[in-house]
């Protein structure tokens, strides 16, 4: 079965502050995708960012930057020099990559900046 | 990029009553989702919506409780029936990606949400 755990449930940072989002994940299939969405107060999901299986490499967009390794089931998302305007609850998901398009959620890390 | 627009943002309702949440994309897509966002917890899929056949429902949901209709290309609703306090929840349509920042696989953009309170 597949399964997300983002065992982070709260976390208080200081504006400027670098802080790693931890999601850890399981499945079965040898191919997937891994993704990181973000919540704001608003309540609408913004996508971040997708990575399939085959791909291990880092990725840096501005102050954010994806980790992702097989061999510890792991896809961390790290924000450099955090705002407060990067408040919100992010999730990390995973599906098939059979275009199934059912995500699977972790339970979310709410991160609040303070200035 | 495209729009999802849903209704209502949120409602107060009363236990034994049901409403329907309304999906609106400005643009045609094959596949609607419905998922569901109970308090303080993650996302769970309810339903699949294809337009002209039925909606393909996941483990723990059932076509009596959470009826779907997809008439076009653009448009879903998703009716939670005879509600009680355990439907609570934000109820989030969602779509295929749309948009240079979100296309391609098995990426979902997502509405604002219905935020629903049985009380």
């Amino acid at each position: 079965a597949q399964k997300v755990t983002q065992a982070q449930t709260e976390i208080s940072v200081v504006e400027k502050e670098d802080v790693t989002l931890d999601c850890v994940y399981e499945t079965r299939d040898t191919t997937y995708y891994l993704f990181w969405y973000k919540q704001p107060p608003s309540g609408e999901l913004v996508f971040l960012i997708r990575r399939n299986s085959f791909d291990e490499q880092n990725e840096i967009s501005g102050r954010y930057s994806w980790n992702f390794q097989k061999s510890t089931s792991s896809f961390n998302f790290t924000i450099t020099a955090s705002q407060v305007v990067d408040s919100a609850v992010y999730f990390c998901a995973l599906s098939e990559m059979d275009s199934s398009y059912k995500l699977i959620f972790g339970s979310g890390t709410r991160l609040l900046v303070r200035p | 990029s495209a729009v999802i627009s849903q209704k209502p943002s949120r409602d107060i309702c009363q236990r034994g009553t049901s409403l329907t949440i309304q999906c609106q994309v400005d643009s045609q897509v094959t596949m609607m989702f419905w998922y569901r966002q109970q308090p303080g917890q993650s996302l769970t899929l309810i339903a699949t919506a294809n337009q002209g056949s039925e909606a393909t429902y996941e483990s723990g949901f059932v076509i009596d409780k959470f009826p779907i209709s997809r008439p076009n290309l653009t448009f879903s609703t998703l009716t939670v029936s005879n509600m009680s306090p355990e439907d609570s929840s934000i109820y989030l349509c969602s779509v295929e990606g749309m948009g240079q920042q979100s296309s391609g696989a098995n990426v979902l953009t997502f509405g604002a949400g219905s935020r629903l309170t049985v009380l």
